[in-house]
């Protein structure tokens, strides 16, 4: 199995500036994965997925970085705006492919 | 095009009920995924559908908890004798090939247990 950690605390940025999300994970490193966006009430919704082989991805104004040495991959959004506040989570596949363990999300919150 | 969709969106049982949650997943994918969501916490995985088979139930947590997708495409969860622990948002998600690509996801069914 897999035990993913993010900052249970909620990350509170001013408007315009520039948050960085965590995922750090313990076990074996995964061949991929993803950050999704949760709005309270809803389903995640899909933003972006890394693989394994790849340091970094973007995605208009979205970051995120994988680092299989230190065991973490990195979510950023600049120029942020509330409209980003959420909850994002980070999922990682399970060692067959057929399950994916997701982290428990840190809740960004974006002050005008 | 339509997304996935579960319903009922709410459910409130008793202690001991027998429930059935329904997914429509999106036309053609042939993936399926129920998560379970407590509050405060990310989904997780209970079982993944590849077509008509249940390619790994290793998430239900008893023999409580039963899936199926008899045609490959609808997905019921079904949970007998339900408990007060079952209490949660239960989620479904679908995916073209398999979670490689992005998983689509449901609203979820809020299940209350009482």
């Amino acid at each position: 199995s897999q035990k993913i950690e993010q900052n249970s605390e909620a990350l509170n940025i001013q408007e315009g500036k520039t948050a960085t999300l965590t995922c750090n994970y313990t076990n074996y490193s995964p061949a991929y994965l993803q950050w999704y966006r949760q709005d309270p009430g809803r389903g995640p919704v899909f933003l972006l997925l890394i693989r394994e082989n790849e340091k970094e991805k973007r995605k208009e104004r979205l970051k995120v970085t994988f680092d299989t040495t230190l065991k973490q991959s990195l979510f950023h959004i600049t120029a942020s705006q509330p409209a980003d506040s959420a909850t994002y989570l980070c999922a990682l596949d399970g060692d067959n492919f057929n399950k994916f363990y997701f982290g428990s999300g840190t809740k960004l919150n974006v002050k005008p | 095009g339509a997304g996935v969709s579960q319903t009922p969106s709410n459910k409130v049982t008793e202690k001991g009920k027998y429930v059935e949650l329904r997914c429509d997943p999106i036309s053609g994918h042939t993936a399926l995924y129920w998560y379970r969501q407590s509050l405060g916490q990310g989904p997780e995985f209970l079982i993944y559908f590849q077509g008509t088979g249940a390619a790994d139930d290793s998430g239900l947590p008893n023999d409580r908890f039963f899936a199926v997708r008899p045609e490959g495409s609808v997905s019921t969860l079904k949970i007998q004798r339900t408990e007060r622990g079952d209490s949660a948002v239960y989620l479904c998600a679908s995916s073209p090939h398999n979670g490689y690509n992005e998983q689509f996801f449901g609203p979820g069914t809020r299940l209350t247990v009482l």
